[in-house]
């Protein structure tokens, strides 16, 4: 069974500093990652979806890699800003014929003006 | 740009009761999805929907739970009688088309509270 975990749980930095997230899930066997953002009481909305074939991909300030072999993704925020403060969500399909996505439990980030 | 919708926003009922919870996909996609997150607790799945007929569930998905897809633009998930385990925020995603490329977008959330 797929078990995501995300490393830091929470985390609270000064605006302007870059910083990493990390994604790490059980079986290297995915059809594809996304990084969500859940602002609190809110949907996710979706930031970055990575194909199974691919290492990064990169949107305005966030670049997103991904390891399969070694099952980690990680989520770079550059040039942090205070709107960049809710919950990092990291999920993934799994091979195998299964339509659902698998998710950490999140990261809380707090960037402090 | 185009969004998922769901409503209520939020629902209050008694344990034992049904709810109907309501999702208006993006209008081009053709797999539907609904998910709930309890409070504090992971996103988890529970159920995709694809040509009319549920493609995969969960473990969590068992015979209270139902979804239908009424006409060509609403997609429903049902819970039969309500237990207090069900309170939780229940989340319904689309996607155009189903592995590696393609993303699902997810409504605002229902939040539904079994007292």
């Amino acid at each position: 069974k797929q078990e995501v975990t995300q490393i830091p749980a929470a985390l609270s930095v000064p605006e302007g500093e870059n910083l990493v997230l990390n994604c790490s899930f059980t079986d290297s066997a995915i059809y594809n990652l996304q990084w969500f953002r859940q602002d609190p009481g809110k949907g996710l909305t979706s930031l970055l979806l990575i194909q199974s074939s691919q290492r990064e991909q990169t949107s305005g300030r966030l670049n997103a890699s991904l390891d399969k072999s070694s099952g980690r993704s990680t989520l770079y925020i550059a040039a942090s800003q205070p709107g960049d403060s809710a919950t990092y969500l990291c999920a993934v399909t799994s091979g195998g014929g299964a339509d659902g996505l698998t998710f950490g439990k999140g990261t809380h980030l707090i960037i402090q003006p | 740009e185009p969004e998922v919708t769901q409503t209520p926003s939020h629902q209050v009922t008694q344990m034992g009761q049904e709810v109907i919870l309501r999702c208006v996909p993006i209008s081009n996609h053709l797999y539907f999805y609904w998910y709930r997150q309890i409070l504090g607790q992971k996103v988890e799945f529970l159920v995709s929907f694809y040509n009319n007929e549920i493609s995969e569930k969960s473990e969590i998905f068992d015979d209270q739970f139902s979804v239908e897809r009424p006409d060509g633009s609403n997609f429903t998930l049902k819970i039969r009688s309500t237990k207090l385990e069900d309170s939780a925020m229940y989340f319904c995603a689309s996607s155009e088309g189903r592995g590696t490329l393609y993303t699902q977008y997810f409504g605002p959330g229902t939040r539904l509270t079994v007292l």
